[in-house]
């Protein structure tokens, strides 16, 4: 079946520092993947929309100059946490959905569990 | 636009049903249905689409009221496995494709 990978599975990064999340549809095409952050015991909170060769759309509330996105080609895009502090520490994951099949479901790459230090 | 899952929790014991729901107040274009374990990625369960089409795991059943922009899913005869957090995702009409998650039921299957 569709696989949706992502990496790092856990980074452990300096306050201040920029860390590189990357996201990759194994064997279908995405124009858009999807960014989510989850707090422990929390929901997952879309925070862009990353769109293949332009620019995210972002909901409201994320800072689009902390949180930078690309979406390079059809089968990666990915998020620079940048300047990361101790409240950026979060689980991270991506989700995509095969743009060629109607209806299709969001695979979920494994996650990025983020801790600033 | 998140949509209001309930209940917040469940508790059962290995064989019984549960039901949990979810609601939107905007029209939705399709539901979808995701079971996260502490620690992991959500897993796919059920996806229902407007118009009345679904795909999922045949052990899971689930509906999708279009009218009023709810939808159930429903849990038979449990095991232990199925403890987790549910968490349904609507796309509403026009959304290109993204999901917006309700604050999830955390379900508790007990020996």
């Amino acid at each position: 079946g569709a696989v949706v990978s992502q990496h790092p599975s856990r980074v452990i990064c300096k306050s201040g520092t920029s860390v590189k999340i990357e996201c990759r549809s194994l064997d279908f095409q995405a124009t858009t993947m999807f960014w989510y952050r989850q707090f422990p015991k929390q929901s997952l909170m879309l925070m862009a929309t990353s769109n293949e060769g332009s620019k995210a759309t972002y909901e409201q509330g994320v800072e689009k100059d902390k949180f930078l996105i690309n979406h390079a080609s059809l089968t990666l895009s990915t998020l620079t946490v940048t300047s990361a502090h101790p409240e950026d520490s979060s689980f991270y994951i991506c989700s995509a959905r095969d743009h060629i099949i109607w209806g299709a479901e969001a695979f979920f790459g494994q996650g990025t569990r983020l801790t600033v230090v | 636009q998140q949509p209001v899952q309930s209940p917040q929790a469940v508790i059962l014991r290995e064989g019984e049903d549960a039901v949990i729901n979810c609601s939107s107040s905007k029209a939705l274009y399709s539901v979808h249905w995701y079971r996260q374990k502490h620690g992991e990625a959500p897993v796919f369960l059920m996806i229902l689409l407007k118009g009345g089409e679904q795909k999922g795991h045949e052990k899971i059943s689930a509906s999708f009221n279009e009218k009023k922009q709810q939808s159930s899913l429903y849990l038979t005869a449990s095991q232990l496995s199925y403890s987790g957090t549910y968490f349904c995702g609507t796309e509403i009409e026009g959304g290109s494709e993204k999901l917006v998650f309700g604050k999830g039921t955390k379900l508790t299957v007990n020996p």
